[in-house]
């Protein structure tokens, strides 16, 4: 079953925007990861957050993560049309990571 | 560097036959992983490995068979492929402790 779910499933937004996207999961995780996945294209990591940070900053990019909630949320700020793509939370067990069913992000100039 | 680099491309198989997908990755990385990517579905963990001959399910194995005979490549079988997984496959691979994962550009498998 899928760990992560994120929401909302599809975002649709004008360019200079903010987008947020929210992830929740079910158990305890040693991270968590976000990936960009452009169409017929593999998936390409963007940020990991540790289960001890709260908050981490990369770029555009600004992920939360709430233990106590168990979810996680991504701000890409001043988006741009190259930010459509669909992105997804992946929580990180011992040895494996489980992908929730993404958000398709479209940007419109 | 290459990174990922997932073969064939495409494939159209009948019902019942067999094939292999390959999946090749240059970055000396010991995990490999494969997933299936399906329409409202995210992805899913079919079989993954922590090294150089080990291999171990994951979420979604029924149907497929896995092999790591050498560490740059982990190799995905078919034995007899059913309609059901008509999907899009992709392999990812990553080095140990909190490295991310790499991706391939994924296999597209439709069986009729």
């Amino acid at each position: 079953s899928q760990q992560g779910e994120e929401d909302p499933q599809a975002l649709s937004i004008q360019e200079g925007e903010n987008a947020t996207m929210n992830c929740s999961y079910k158990t305890s995780i040693n991270n968590l990861q976000w990936y960009r996945q452009n169409s017929g294209r593999g998936l390409v990591h963007l940020i990991l957050i540790r289960s001890n940070e709260r908050e981490k900053h990369s770029g555009r990019l600004r992920v939360t993560l709430d233990t106590s909630k168990k979810s996680s949320s991504l701000l890409i700020t001043a988006s741009r049309a190259a930010d459509t793509a669909s992105y997804f939370c992946a929580t990180a067990g011992y040895s494996t990571l489980t992908f929730g069913k993404g958000t398709m992000l479209l940007v419109s100039p | 560097n290459a990174g990922v680099t997932q073969t064939p491309k495409f494939r159209v198989l009948k019902t019942g036959q067999s094939m292999t997908l390959l999946c090749a990755q240059d970055m000396n990385h010991e995990y490999m992983y494969w997933y299936r990517q399906d329409p409202g579905m995210g992805l899913r963990l079919i079989h993954y490995s922590v090294g150089e001959g080990t291999t171990a399910k994951g979420e979604v194995p029924d149907g497929y068979n896995v092999s790591r005979l050498k560490k740059q490549n982990f190799l995905l079988g078919l034995e007899s492929a059913a309609p059901s997984q008509t999907s899009v496959y992709f392999c990812a691979s990553r080095a140990g402790g909190e490295s991310p994962l790499h991706f391939g550009n994924g296999t597209r498998l439709t069986v009729t």
